[in-house]
């Protein structure tokens, strides 16, 4: 059974700190890995992807990706309180016949 | 202008009952996917279509049955439906299948009494 896990939270932080998600995957063939926010009562959006190791960086949100530790992660710089809302990871598998895998979600929280 | 859209919003039911949510996107995507939330948020594949052919079939009670009448729709219908299928299920589409992005609708929420 291919897994996805996160820690569930909840992470607080204080605004404009970082923020720092981890994510780790079962399966050491992995592809794609992805990053979405969903806010409470809302569908999830994406936030990143990340196909290589190393990082990605977008704004405030830098993705590292490392496949020999099998560990994703979504770094949020300057965090908000709008950045408040659970992050999915979401990953790949190399396995046909399957599509993503979701985390069950990290939930933060950033106060003002 | 509403990527992926899903109907109804909210779905509140009686056990036992026969029920259907639509989802329709405008991306022209390839590959259209339906995904179930349960109550601690856990967002779990249910079944996967890529140009109207069913990829995925995760296991899933035969009450569940999908169908996509063309590659810009993928319907739900779910028979004599279970407390247990109380739930948000999100309708998801994608380019093409596996490595790209998926989009989300917004979500039915649906409550069996």
């Amino acid at each position: 059974q291919k897994e996805v896990e996160q820690n569930s939270g909840p992470l607080s932080v204080p605004e404009g700190a970082i923020a720092s998600l981890n994510c780790t995957y079962s399966d050491r063939g992995s592809q794609s890995f992805f990053w979405y926010r969903q806010y409470s009562g809302k569908s999830p959006e994406l936030i990143m992807f990340i196909y290589s190791n190393g990082d990605k960086e977008d704004g405030r949100f830098t993705a590292q990706l490392n496949k020999a530790s099998q560990y994703v992660s979504l770094l949020i710089r300057d965090s908000q309180p709008s950045d408040s809302a659970t992050y999915l990871c979401a990953v790949t598998p190399n396995q046909a016949g399957t599509a993503l895998i979701f985390g069950k979600g990290t939930t933060l929280s950033v106060s003002s | 202008d509403t990527a992926v859209s899903q109907t109804p919003k909210y779905l509140v039911t009686q056990m036992g009952n026969d029920k259907s949510i639509k989802c329709e996107q405008n991306l022209g995507h390839d590959t259209m996917y339906w995904y179930k939330q349960d109550s601690k948020k856990f967002l779990k594949i249910m079944f996967s279509y890529n140009n109207k052919e069913l990829i995925i079939n995760e296991t899933v009670p035969n009450r569940f049955s999908p169908k996509s009448p063309d590659k810009a729709h993928l319907n739900l219908h779910i028979n004599s439906l279970e407390l247990g299928d109380s739930a948000v299920y999100f309708c998801a589409s994608s380019q093409r299948w596996r490595r790209e992005t998926q989009y989300f609708g917004p979500g039915t929420r649906l409550l069996v009494l």
